[in-house]
Formats: structure tokens, C-alpha cells, sequence
């Protein structure tokens, strides 16, 4: 079964500490994505990948650090210097060779500061 | 940023109607595309539709765009309990070249009476 797998699915974090979630996906896309959910709103871009070794910024980088060492890997880095990390984080990959399909999305890792 | 904006915000429908979303759009786009999230889940690409068409369907699920309005509208006929859902619509942008970012609106959340 080809997909997209995040964990964990719940995450806790302290003040000041750093957390990572994970993102992999078996569906050999080249492009992957990190997208960042509050209640009740649309989603807006953090980070993405379109190859190996290589990411950018999206609109709400700040506080936040990916890599990309592998095809199949994103994770993203919930750093001390986000202010306001709670939300529900989303990753997604998809084809550079075809937009037909769309984005393919995980199915999320809620983030929680305690 | 947003790009798309969705309206209603809210729809509460009884099994049976049709569901009708609309979601407008600021720059110009390459396509745009719907996509439904069940509550707490990540996201599930339903259709796309490209700047030089003017209407297409899917099963149960039809989509139209006016390019010149920058509108487009999402039709689910006979709909069911299990559509009820969050529906986003995400444009590309012509000026995001090979990247094919997707920009999402704030979504219409969707109830469906049985």
C-alpha cells in the first residue's frame, strides 16, 4: 500500500524544548510539504521539498527547521523559537511530473504545549 | 497567504439536497482543486480542474471554474451522512513555476442531516 505516514499522532511539548515529527511516504514523489492547521482554518505552508538536499521557506517558516536526506523523509523540527507551536500539522508529498493527482496528505500530528 | 476564500463558511444540509460550495481566488492560477477533511484527519484530493476548463465531474461531485470571476464552485448531488465533512479548496499559482505550492482557503465545513 503506497502512502504517507506521520507520527507521532499526538505529540506534548514543554516550554523551550525542541520536538520533531515524522513524515515518510512510499509513493516515490520527488515534492514534499509541511503545512500547519489552527481550529477552524485553511492550512498554510511551512516548509516544502522538491528534491533531495534542498528546501524552502513557506510563509510561516519562523521557528521551524526541516531536511531532506532522503526521498521518502521530511521531517520537521518544532524549535524553542516558535511561540505558539499548538496546532495540527500536516504532511504532504506529490508527483513533480504530474499534478493530476493532487497532493497526497498524512494523517496529521496534533502538537500540544503543556 | 490565503488565496482562496470559501463560502459558506458553514452548510447544513438534509440527506438527499445537494451541497453547493464556492471558493473565490485572488492572482491568477494555474488550476485549483477541492479537497475534503474529515474532522482530526488529513486531507483527501477530490478533483482538479485546470485554468482552461470550464467544468468537470466526478462521480457524484461536480466542479466549474470562471477564470474571469476568479470563482469556482463545488456541486455534491444527493448528498449522504458520510459526505459531511470540511471541503478546501487550494489554488496553484501560475507564478509558483515547477514548485506547484498549493494555497488553501478556510474551508466549508459541511453537515449532512440523516
Amino acid at each position: 500500500d503506497g502512502g504517507i505516514t506521520q507520527s507521532p499522532k499526538y505529540l506534548f511539548r514543554k516550554e523551550g524544548q525542541n520536538v520533531t515529527l515524522s513524515c515518510e511516504q512510499n509513493l516515490n514523489h520527488d515534492a514534499m510539504y509541511w503545512y500547519r492547521q489552527d481550529p477552524g482554518q485553511g492550512l498554510r505552508l511551512i516548509y516544502y521539498s522538491q528534491i533531495v538536499n534542498d528546501f524552502q521557506k513557506g510563509d510561516i517558516a519562523e521557528g521551524y527547521s526541516v531536511s531532506r536526506e532522503k526521498k521518502e523523509s521530511f521531517p520537521l523540527t518544532v524549535t524553542s523559537a516558535q511561540k505558539n507551536p499548538t496546532a495540527f500539522y500536516l504532511c504532504a508529498s506529490s508527483s513533480t511530473l504530474t499534478d493530476r493527482d493532487g497532493y497526497t496528505f498524512g494523517s496529521g500530528t496534533r502538537l500540544t504545549v503543556v | 497567504s490565503q488565496q482562496g476564500e470559501e463560502d459558506p463558511q458553514a452548510l447544513s444540509i438534509q440527506e438527499g439536497e445537494n451541497a453547493t460550495m464556492n471558493c473565490s481566488y485572488k492572482t491568477s492560477i494555474n488550476n485549483l482543486q477541492w479537497y475534503r477533511q474529515n474532522s482530526g484527519r488529513g486531507l483527501v484530493h477530490l478533483i482538479l480542474i485546470r485554468s482552461n476548463e470550464r467544468e468537470k465531474h466526478s462521480g457524484r461531485l461536480r466542479v466549474t471554474l470562471d477564470t474571469s470571476k476568479k470563482s469556482s464552485s463545488l456541486l455534491i448531488t444527493a448528498s449522504r451522512a458520510a459526505d459531511t465533512a470540511s471541503y478546501f479548496c487550494a489554488t496553484v499559482q501560475i507564478s509558483s513555476g515547477s514548485a506547484r505550492q498549493l494555497t488553501f482557503g478556510s474551508g466549508t465545513q459541511l453537515t449532512v442531516l440523516p
